[in-house]
């Protein structure tokens, strides 16, 4: 069964970057038919999709975040990571790793998602 | 860009249906599918609908999905609810022109 676990740093200071490693296992980052993606969630409030990738790297952002996004996938480590540079207050959230598929869309596989608080 | 709007809450007694709408701004909401997720607090969403108004295994007939073009929204309709149900759920679905998934606002569903 595939599962998702996300990992990194729960603090990262104001203008700093924020870095987060998604590793996959039950399944393989190598395939053609789904995305990995990253989506985030500030405290009380909703969803928002932050980009998502291809092991071929086919990558799309959210526009409001594109400039300060990185994504990538290393399949040879079955890993997605998230790189978010310059943060601010405004990018504390619940980080989640997700899977969707490449056709529907669909969002099919999510890890627990990981607490990143930006401050100080 | 699209956005997806839904009320901010919904609340009915146990055994009563409720329906959570999600309107789309622009483009036709049968331009892609529309999936729902469920989240509890503390955890990572669930699916409970995908593609339009399929349910995966797993989870109970009382959920389903729907989509209208006339309002150019989807719904996703809770019958028989519980206790159990109590959540947020977040209609999603896929913006073509800015290559961008996009989330509904969000419903808080309570059972009285």
């Amino acid at each position: 069964q595939l599962q998702l676990q996300e990992s990194g740093p729960g603090l990262v200071k104001p203008s700093e970057t924020l870095s987060l490693t998604c590793i996959v296992s039950g399944g393989s980052t190598s395939t053609s038919s789904y995305y990995w993606a990253w989506i985030r969630q500030g405290p009380g409030k909703g969803l928002e999709w932050i980009g998502s990738f291809d092991y071929s790297g086919n990558t799309f952002h959210n526009p409001s975040l594109k400039s300060r996004v990185s994504i990538s996938v290393d399949t040879s480590e079955n890993q997605v990571s998230l790189k978010l540079r310059s943060v601010t207050a405004a990018d504390t959230a619940v980080y989640y790793c997700a899977r969707h598929e490449f056709m529907t869309f669909h969002f099919d596989h999510w890890g627990q998602g990981t607490l990143v608080t930006v401050s100080s | 860009n699209v956005m997806l709007t839904q009320p901010h809450s919904v609340s009915e007694s146990p055994g009563k249906t409720v329906t959570i709408s999600c309107t789309r701004s622009s483009g036709s909401i049968a331009s892609t599918y529309v999936h729902w997720y469920q989240q509890r607090p503390g955890s990572a969403p669930t699916t409970v609908i995908y593609e339009d108004n399929q349910r995966p295994s797993g989870v109970p007939d009382r959920f389903s999905g729907s989509i209208d073009t006339s309002s150019n929204s989807a719904s996703l309709t809770i019958s028989g609810l519980k206790t159990e149900d109590e959540a947020d759920y977040y209609c999603q679905s896929y913006d073509s022109d800015n290559h961008a998934y996009v989330f509904g606002t969000g419903t808080k569903v309570t059972a009285l």
